[in-house]
């Protein structure tokens, strides 16, 4: 079992919906969770960082974070065709051991 | 803002052929890192140098080899190239490695195929 799944996609919506996009993890000892965004054929750039449980907004994206669950999600309200692209989830924890780990990715295409 | 620059963008090797990818960053960041990203894998860490002088083997080591020249620079050197290292190879750059909360800086990558 990987420690973190994410669904590949491609997840294809209309401008303006809400876009919810998730991830699920295994290891309790996770402590941080960021989203990267990855354009086609760029590296990803960070979108987003939470710590621990619950929510952290900036302009049209929402993280959240649910510990007790072990899920994830981020949000996108009012989405563009400019946010189509590879998002990308990461968890990290601090225990002795480098841990950085990163989700698969969701393709996500907005259409105009 | 260069950020984190890797060289080449493209390069098609055949089997057996030796080559090095070049990552430079101008952030002054401690911690640099080798990542693979393959289909249906996502990102895997290959190498990663937490300071200038240190580096340590990430989660798909073989095959591979890093050098962290100084604080801005990090290769990563394929000794005989084989068709499973066909991937995208991307390059990154962080404050601190093993900080709670460490942000990381991507490259453009680099596209490898070995034939």
């Amino acid at each position: 079992q990987k420690e973190v799944e994410q669904d590949p996609g491609p997840l294809s919506v209309p401008e303006g919906a809400i876009v919810s996009l998730n991830c699920t993890y295994s290891n309790s000892a996770f402590q941080y969770f960021m989203w990267y965004r990855q354009y086609s054929r760029k590296g990803p750039e960070l979108l987003m960082y939470t710590y621990s449980s619950g929510n952290k907004e900036d302009g049209r994206f929402t993280a959240q974070v649910d510990k007790s669950s072990k899920y994830i999600s981020l949000f996108i309200r009012d989405s563009q065709p400019s946010d189509s692209a590879t998002y990308l989830c990461a968890m990290t924890y601090t225990s002795g051991t480098y841990k950085y780990i990163f989700g698969t990715g969701t393709r996500l295409k907005v259409l105009a | 803002n260069a950020g984190v620059t890797q060289t080449p963008k493209f390069q098609v090797l055949k089997t057996g052929q030796s080559m090095t990818l070049q990552c430079a960053q101008d952030m002054n960041h401690n911690s640099m890192y080798w990542y693979r990203q393959d289909p249906g894998m996502g990102l895997r860490l290959i190498y990663y140098s937490a300071s200038e002088g240190t580096t340590d083997k990430g989660e798909v080591p073989n095959g591979y080899n890093v050098s962290r020249l100084n604080k801005r620079e990090f290769s990563l050197r394929l000794e005989s190239a084989a068709p499973s290292q066909t991937s995208v190879y991307f390059c990154a750059s962080s404050e601190v490695a093993g900080t709670a909360n460490e942000k990381l800086f991507f490259g453009s990558g680099t596209q490898l195929s070995v034939l």
